[in-house]
């Protein structure tokens, strides 16, 4: 495909569910972020990848988030224990390597709603 | 820690007017600073990107501005048309590595 893809693109689950979202970069870009934009929000920075590795996680809220990425291209969020305040727009980007001299590129989103 | 404000929140002008948004950050130590545009219920399209040793960037009836001993942006939209009515997000790299800082936006609405 031409741009970023998410899937899937709405998920309704319950309180202490486990969700995982997937993430589909432009073919050929190394570098990987997920963001959250909550109801009236800027998205805010949650994870970056290099390749397969994370390299920041420092905007994961607590441990119940996780994200992978074994191949270096398709990656996975995954939240543990679902509360109603993971309710939001979840959004990844990528671009051609990492660093502010590149234009990031963002999917449609997906948007959760814990019950 | 850097953060980024938006003026104003949200914008209605008719049809044919000439606006700018606004953006300030506070750590004038910016990489660069890339302007988005969000429809509802949709991701971001990347508008402009500009790099920190440049002054300004232009893309048909856009053009953004950064002056970064001010810690401001701005971007300007010539000739406004209703289908440029969507939430316009601007963001500034936190960190070498390409992390974005987003504004909560400003919402534009223009009127046929």
């Amino acid at each position: 495909g031409a741009g970023v893809s998410q899937t899937p693109s709405n998920k309704v689950t319950e309180k202490g569910k486990y969700v995982e979202l997937r993430c589909d970069p432009i073919s050929g870009h190394t570098a990987l972020y997920w963001y959250r934009q909550s109801l009236g929000q800027g998205p805010e920075f949650l994870i970056y990848f290099q390749g397969t590795g994370a390299a920041d996680d420092s905007g994961l809220p607590n441990d119940r988030f996780f994200a992978v990425r074994p191949e270096g291209s398709v990656s996975t969020l995954k939240i543990q224990r679902t509360e109603r305040g993971d309710s939001a727009v979840y959004l990844c980007a990528s671009s051609r390597v990492p660093g502010t001299l590149e234009t990031q590129y963002f999917g449609p989103g997906t948007r959760l709603l814990v019950l | 820690k850097q953060e980024v404000t938006q003026i104003p929140a949200a914008l209605s002008v008719p049809e044919g007017e000439n606006l700018v948004l606004n953006c300030s950050f506070t750590d004038s130590a910016i990489y660069n600073l890339q302007w988005f545009r969000q429809d509802p219920g949709k991701g971001l399209t990347s508008l402009l990107l500009i790099q920190s040793s440049q002054r300004e960037q232009t893309s048909g009836r856009l053009n953004a501005s950064l002056d970064k001993s001010s810690g401001r942006s701005t971007l300007y939209i010539a000739a406004s048309q209703p289908g440029d009515s969507a939430t316009y997000l601007c963001a500034g790299f936190g960190g070498s590595q390409g992390n974005l800082i987003f504004g909560k936006g400003t919402k534009l609405s223009v009127k046929p």
